[in-house]
């Protein structure tokens, strides 16, 4: 069965520094496509980044980078010098190849992160 | 660039009372579209996707039902709402046929039930 699990429910970092939010997945296709988006307090939902699971390398977009560990099933998500304005929920979400048209994300249930100054 | 608008921005009804909730894309083509719902403080769950006008397909069964009637507009809708469909409601695109393709969300619609 698919099945995204974020274990960690909220996060506090202060300002300027560097956080990791873990993600877990389960999968039976070979094929798969792993994203985190986050959540903004106005409910709007924006896009981060993406990682193919035929892809070795993380994928880096920006201040975001992935740690993907295709053995452990983990996807986890990494957010170098923290801004206030990263304050968000992020979730993490899996896409299975096999899911063609439907385009089916199956997402975690997201880890709050609150950036302090 | 395309934009994808949502209305209303928020809904507060009646059980029992009808809903419908919609969303318009435009500046694309044939997009795939898609329904999600979040509970409160939850995960996003899908609930409807349509590839073409006409054609929409449920994911899960929630007293809801859909609807395609044109190409750049997806509908939502029940006639009875229950306390149950508390929730955010978030209506998405994509491009066709490309399966590693990020969904664009609208801003969503927060309905109360009560």
């Amino acid at each position: 069965a698919q099945k995204v699990t974020q274990t960690q429910t909220s996060i506090s970092v202060v300002e300027k520094t560097t956080v990791t939010m873990d993600c877990v997945y389960e999968t039976r296709d070979s094929s798969y496509f792993l994203f985190w988006y986050k959540q903004t307090a106005s409910g709007e939902i924006v896009f981060l980044i993406r990682q193919d699971s035929y892809k070795k390398e993380n994928a880096t977009v920006g201040h975001y980078s992935l740690n993907f560990q295709k053995p452990k099933s983990s996807i986890g998500l990494i957010i170098t010098a923290t801004q206030i304005e990263d304050s968000a929920v992020y979730f993490c979400a899996m896409r299975e190849v096999g899911a063609g048209n439907t385009g089916k994300l199956i997402f975690g249930l997201g880890t709050t992160l609150q950036v302090q100054p | 660039a395309q934009t994808i608008h949502q209305w209303p921005v928020a809904e507060i009804k009646a059980v029992g009372s009808p809903l419908s909730l919609g969303c318009t894309i435009k500046g694309k083509s044939s997009p795939n579209l898609y329904w999600y719902w979040q509970a409160t403080g939850g995960t996003l769950q899908q609930l409807f996707y349509s590839i073409t006008v006409g054609q929409v397909e449920s994911v899960v069964q929630l007293n809801l039902s859909a609807s395609r009637p044109k190409d750049d507009q997806f509908i939502l809708s029940t006639e009875k709402l229950l306390l149950s469909h508390s929730g955010f409601y978030l209506c998405a695109w994509s491009h066709r046929e490309i399966s590693n393709e990020r969904l664009f969300f609208g801003h969503g619609t927060k309905l109360s039930v009560l």
